[in-house]
């Protein structure tokens, strides 16, 4: 079967940098989405992978390693509006995307 | 610009009745997709389409239906609502199912079945 495996929930202090990991197993492979969704909202874009490496885009890095499954999202600077959940989603060859139940991230001032 | 709608934003509904969740985006896309969203579960697919005409099922499709007979609506029906189906739906669109083409979401539809 499918899956994608992220922790539940994680806290992390105003101003400092965290890191969500994201593991997979999928029928085949054709990118690697991150999102946000803030509570009783709807998901919003943050990054896209296909190639291994990393992707910044201000405050916020994707890193993506295609031969391990794996992929993490880097969160710096945190401020509170970043408290959301962060979910992962995996575009299979159905070209269907398989999504995580998503990490909870608390920021405490 | 909306982008995506959704209607009802909630509902209250009897078992056995028949519903439709009404999806509307005004971007031109040509996909779209109908998910629901579960406490403790990723978002799981029901139904989607790839472009206007066409449709295919996802993940979790009994107990639903859906239709595309222009690019901008994309409705889902469920023909005889059961308890399970209590969730939070979320219609969606991306200009293709493929490449870096993210999945723009409405602000969903927040259903409960008694």
């Amino acid at each position: 079967g499918q899956n994608i495996d992220q922790p539940t929930e994680m806290t992390a202090t105003e101003g400092a940098i965290v890191q969500i990991n994201c593991t997979y197993q999928t029928s085949g492979f054709n990118g690697l989405f991150w999102y946000q969704q803030h509570a009783g909202e709807a998901p919003t874009f943050l990054s896209y992978n296909v190639l291994d490496g990393l992707e910044e885009k201000g405050r916020f890095s994707s890193f993506l390693s295609r031969s391990k499954g794996y992929s993490y999202l880097l969160l710096k600077e945190l401020q509170m509006k970043d408290s959301a959940s962060y979910l992962c989603a995996v575009r299979d060859s159905n070209y269907q995307l398989i999504w995580g139940a998503g990490t909870k991230l608390i920021i405490k001032p | 610009i909306a982008g995506i709608t959704q209607a009802p934003t909630s509902q209250i509904l009897a078992a056995g009745r028949r519903m439709t969740l009404r999806c509307t985006q005004d971007m031109r896309h040509n996909a779209m997709y109908w998910y629901r969203q579960d406490l403790g579960l990723g978002l799981r697919l029901i139904h989607y389409s790839n472009t206007a005409g066409t449709t295919g099922k996802g993940e979790v499709p009994d107990g639903y239906s859906v239709s595309r007979a222009n690019t901008d609506d994309f409705p889902l029906t469920l023909a005889s609502a059961v308890p399970s189906q209590t969730s939070v739906y979320f219609c969606a669109s991306s200009d293709s199912m493929e490449g870096s083409n993210e999945q723009f979401f409405g602000p969903g539809t927040r259903l409960t079945v008694l």
